[in-house]
């Protein structure tokens, strides 16, 4: 099976600009969580999307949202972005019965 | 609120040494605990889990983990470390319920030649 697939790998934004970011989870799985990891806050659940609807939201500001589509891929868009929103951004797929997430390799937005 | 504790920012080992990686968690009932291991760069790899029963359990790349309950204590182990082991180790949790994981600060693992 093929793993978490996450697009696009690297991004370079401006301040104020809007990103979105794409995850195609493992075939099969359901729910998909983003996280954000920064050096200086480790890593941080932002949401988790299961069947079409967040079902868990992190701490952060309303300038993060996502959206989960009906063939489970995911999306998660950044509005007016700020310089400290620079980070790994991770996609996480579940399948429905278990209790393990299965990560891919991030998305590296920069914020100048 | 639950947490987990990593206390070892910096381990360094030589190649063919023992290591031992460790994780407290904080929590009332157990949760599930995981070991994750992020190369340069890349995602997250799932090394191993913990949801109850034995509680030696193995994983990927000769990895395993102890739960021990009294120590509230989740650390990760291996025999002998190879060089291509160096990264970054992740210890986390969640409770049953809902898929919000909760990660340690991790350990940066470097392995001498």
């Amino acid at each position: 099976k093929a793993g978490v697939t996450q697009t696009p790998r690297y991004l370079i934004k401006t301040r104020g600009q809007q990103v979105t970011l794409s995850c195609s989870p493992i075939s099969g799985h359901r729910s998909v969580s983003w996280y954000q990891q920064t050096p200086g806050q480790g890593l941080q659940f932002l949401f988790e999307y299961f069947s079409e609807t967040q079902r868990n939201k992190g701490n952060f500001p309303g300038r993060f949202s996502g959206r989960q589509f009906s063939n489970s891929r995911s999306e998660m868009n950044v509005s007016t972005l700020e310089l400290g929103d620079s980070a790994l951004y991770l996609c996480a797929s579940k399948s429905g019965g278990a209790n393990e997430q299965y990560f891919g390799p991030g998305t590296r937005l920069t914020v100048t | 609120a639950q947490s987990v504790t990593q206390p070892d920012i910096h381990i360094t080992v030589s190649e063919g040494a023992s290591l031992e990686l460790r994780c407290n968690y904080s929590y009332g009932a157990t949760p599930y605990l995981f070991w994750y291991v992020q190369s340069p760069g890349q995602g997250l790899q799932l090394l191993l889990k913990y949801f109850s029963g034995d509680t030696l359990v193995q994983g990927i790349k000769g990895f395993e983990a102890e739960f021990k309950r009294s120590q509230s204590s989740f650390n990760l182990r291996k025999p002998s470390v190879h060089w291509s082991d160096a990264a970054e180790y992740f210890c986390a949790s969640f409770t049953g319920g809902g898929n919000k994981l909760t990660f340690g600060t991790g350990t940066q693992l470097k392995v001498e030649l």
